[in-house]
């Protein structure tokens, strides 16, 4: 059973508007969440990530909002530019350290100029 | 060299064969991590080691197995693979403290067995 997932496996948005992908998650114990971005042929790219006890949290044209009552969290990217279409990962871990992560499926994310 | 490397980019493999991928990471972490990519499904954990010590096996089948000689270097074993264990293998690194979360992926090795 999946504890993080992704439903939307590909989105589509005009150059210059907001994307926003949506990420939820099953595991009370997750306590911190990561955005990852992959282009072909490359490893995941580390983007933004929040902890449970923020609800926000912001770096340039990103921004990572948590609801944790709904167990949701999402990216918003905006300006979106050409160079954002890649696959992003949403990832949670539930306990710091030499914790791993647990990832969704990943959405495709496709700016359309 | 910066980041996390890993060798080799592309391999394909027998079902008898035995190889084995590397990995080095050159950002000072003390955990690396194996995870595996499969078609149309999640990253998923095999291996963790923290300070070279296994902490995590994530129910891996024997015929993978990993070792880390030091805190910079970790490989995986592959010996009498099936072919449903084609896959993209990602090495990843950690600095382990307690609040920190971020790993990060080398460009991983493209694995078909036939």
């Amino acid at each position: 059973d999946q504890q993080v997932k992704q439903n939307s496996p590909s989105l589509s948005v005009q150059e210059g508007r907001i994307s926003i992908l949506n990420c939820d998650y099953t595991n009370s114990m997750f306590d911190y969440f990561l955005w990852y971005k992959k282009y072909p042929a490359e490893g995941p790219t580390f983007l933004i990530s929040i902890s449970s006890i923020k609800d926000k949290n912001e770096d340039g044209r990103f921004t990572v909002f948590l609801n944790k009552s709904a167990k949701h969290l999402s990216l918003h990217i905006v300006p979106s530019q050409p160079g954002d279409s890649a696959v992003y990962f949403c990832a949670a871990s539930s306990g710091g350290g030499a914790d791993g992560l647990t990832f969704g499926k990943g959405t495709h994310l496709i700016i359309q100029p | 060299e910066t980041g996390v490397t890993q060798t080799p980019r592309h391999l394909v493999m027998g079902m008898t064969n035995k190889k084995s991928l590397k990995c080095e990471q050159h950002l000072g972490h003390n955990a690396m991590y194996w995870y595996k990519q499969s078609a149309k499904k999640p990253l998923e954990l095999m291996f963790v080691y923290s300070l070279e010590e296994r902490v995590e096996n994530n129910s891996v089948p024997s015929r993978f197995s990993p070792e880390c000689p030091n805190s910079s270097h970790l490989f995986l074993h592959l010996h009498t693979l099936q072919p449903e264990d084609s896959a993209l293998y990602l090495c990843a690194s950690s600095q382990a403290d307690r609040d920190s979360y971020e790993q990060y992926f080398g460009p991983g090795t493209r694995l078909t067995v036939t």
